[in-house]
């Protein structure tokens, strides 16, 4: 299965403190994006990052992406209740063809 | 001004029905997918679509057609619902080029009884 897989599958902290999630993945990929889904809505797309991307920067995101360990990382800095939801990494294969993982359900307790 | 949509938000059956899920995208992408979420939040590529065109069917019963008319729409027909067809659907649309990320729909959320 081509299926990345998201670690931890749950996060809690307190506000102000910064979290960090992480994703790991089986083939070689063309791009990996992470996406945010509130308890009840559709995904929201929050950064990609490309294969020969290492570290890319959005607002208080960073995501980083390590190809050779198949693996990468979003932190959230100085979160707020508001980043309550569960965050998804998803690989691109080809261009339009996409695989999610499981998801991080995050808390963050004003 | 909702860039995609779908229709319905809600949809409870019986089994054995067959019904059907629309989807529009007004951002001119052209590429649009339909996805499965599950109770475990465990979301599941169905199909992709491009300019109308089937360019991915994952291991989907037949039981499930999509329809394109048009580069705007993509939707999903459904027969003879199962109980293990509940779930959440939600379409989505990209551009093809694979720069940018998807833009997903509320959801339908399909309960089979």
């Amino acid at each position: 299965s081509q299926q990345g897989e998201e670690d931890p599958q749950a996060l809690s902290i307190q506000e102000g403190e910064n979290a960090t999630m992480n994703c790991s993945y089986k083939t070689s990929i063309n791009n990996l994006q992470w996406y945010r889904q509130n308890s009840g809505r559709g995904l929201v797309h929050l950064i990609l990052i490309r294969s020969n991307e290492r570290e890319k920067h959005s607002g208080r995101l960073r995501v980083t992406l390590d190809t050779s360990k198949k693996s990468s990382s979003l932190l959230i800095t100085a979160s707020r209740a508001a980043d309550t939801a569960s965050y998804f990494c998803a690989t691109d294969l080809t261009g339009n063809q996409f695989y999610f993982g499981t998801g991080t359900s995050l808390t963050v307790i004003p | 001004d909702t860039a995609v949509s779908q229709t319905p938000k809600y949809l409870v059956t019986q089994m054995g029905n067959d019904k059907s899920i629309k989807c529009e995208q007004n951002l001119g992408h052209d590429t649009m997918y339909w996805y499965k979420q599950d109770s475990k939040k465990f979301l599941k590529i169905m199909f992709s679509y491009n300019n109308k065109e089937l360019i991915i069917n994952e291991t989907v019963p037949n039981r499930f057609s999509p329809k394109s008319p048009d580069k705007a729409h993509l939707n999903l027909h459904i027969n003879s619902l199962e109980l293990g067809d509940s779930a959440v659907y939600f379409c989505a649309s990209s551009q093809a080029s694979g720069r940018a990320g998807q833009y997903f729909g509320p959801g339908t959320r399909l309960t089979v009884t």
